[in-house]
């Protein structure tokens, strides 16, 4: 079956500008996660939805991010004002909750977001 | 939160076993011990999750001791696509799941 998408796979903005990232969950996932990745690191959490209710933000680096998932299904990370610091890999991942693998999510490819 | 301690790197031959240990003294009680892989331009892969003792998959073993203080990924005959980042990350909640840094792997024919 298809896999977590996200889209764009590429984005550059000038510095200042809002961004909208955009993740595509596998269908049924009622978990969405979005992390972090600098070059040369491992991914950082950044927030985490079960169906609409983001249940935990407090990885969100200020707040200039702000995610949302309305319908619990589809999710956006939205960047205002665009910082050089904020560029990075942004992954989404969506998880099934089998409560015996609970740790188990299922990433995207990312978007590559080049701030300049 | 939980730290890990894993190899930078490790280096290998096609068909030989791997195994990474990782090293995490102050696991707390409920803390699970989840391994991930990443290629270049992907997002990671779920491998292998643990509480204690072993576990097994189609893809690989991890083998955990009683005092759960560190934990090894057993790679059973590498082949060239294993080349990897390797991420042990050791919680309970996704927002203490830290991966750190990892394992780069590089397997040579």
């Amino acid at each position: 079956g298809a896999g977590v998408s996200q889209s764009p796979r590429y984005k550059v903005a000038k510095r200042g500008q809002d961004v909208a990232l955009r993740c595509d969950p596998i269908s049924g996932h009622v978990s969405l996660f979005w992390y972090q990745q600098a070059l040369g690191q491992g991914p950082e959490f950044l927030t985490y939805f079960q169906n609409e209710a983001q249940l935990d933000k407090s990885g969100l680096p200020s707040d200039r991010f702000f995610a949302e998932r309305p319908e619990g299904s589809v999710s956006t990370l939205k960047i205002q004002r665009t910082q050089q610091e904020d560029s990075a890999v942004y992954l989404c991942a969506s998880s099934p909750n089998k409560r015996e693998l609970i740790y188990e999510q299922y990433f995207g490819p990312g978007t590559r977001l080049t701030v300049t | 939160l939980a730290k890990t301690t894993q190899p930078i790197s490790m280096d290998s031959y096609e068909g030989q076993e791997v195994n990474i240990t990782c090293s995490h003294n102050n696991i707390a009680t409920n803390d699970y011990i989840t391994w991930y892989q990443q290629f270049p331009s992907q997002g990671p892969r779920f491998i292998i999750q643990g509480y204690k003792t072993k576990v097994t998959n189609e893809v690989a073993s991890l083998f955990i001791p009683a005092d759960r203080k560190s934990s090894t990924l057993s790679l059973p005959r590498v082949s060239l696509s294993d080349t990897a980042v390797y991420y042990c990350l050791v919680g309970a909640g996704y927002s203490t799941l830290t991966f750190g840094k990892g394992t780069m792997l590089l397997v040579s024919p």
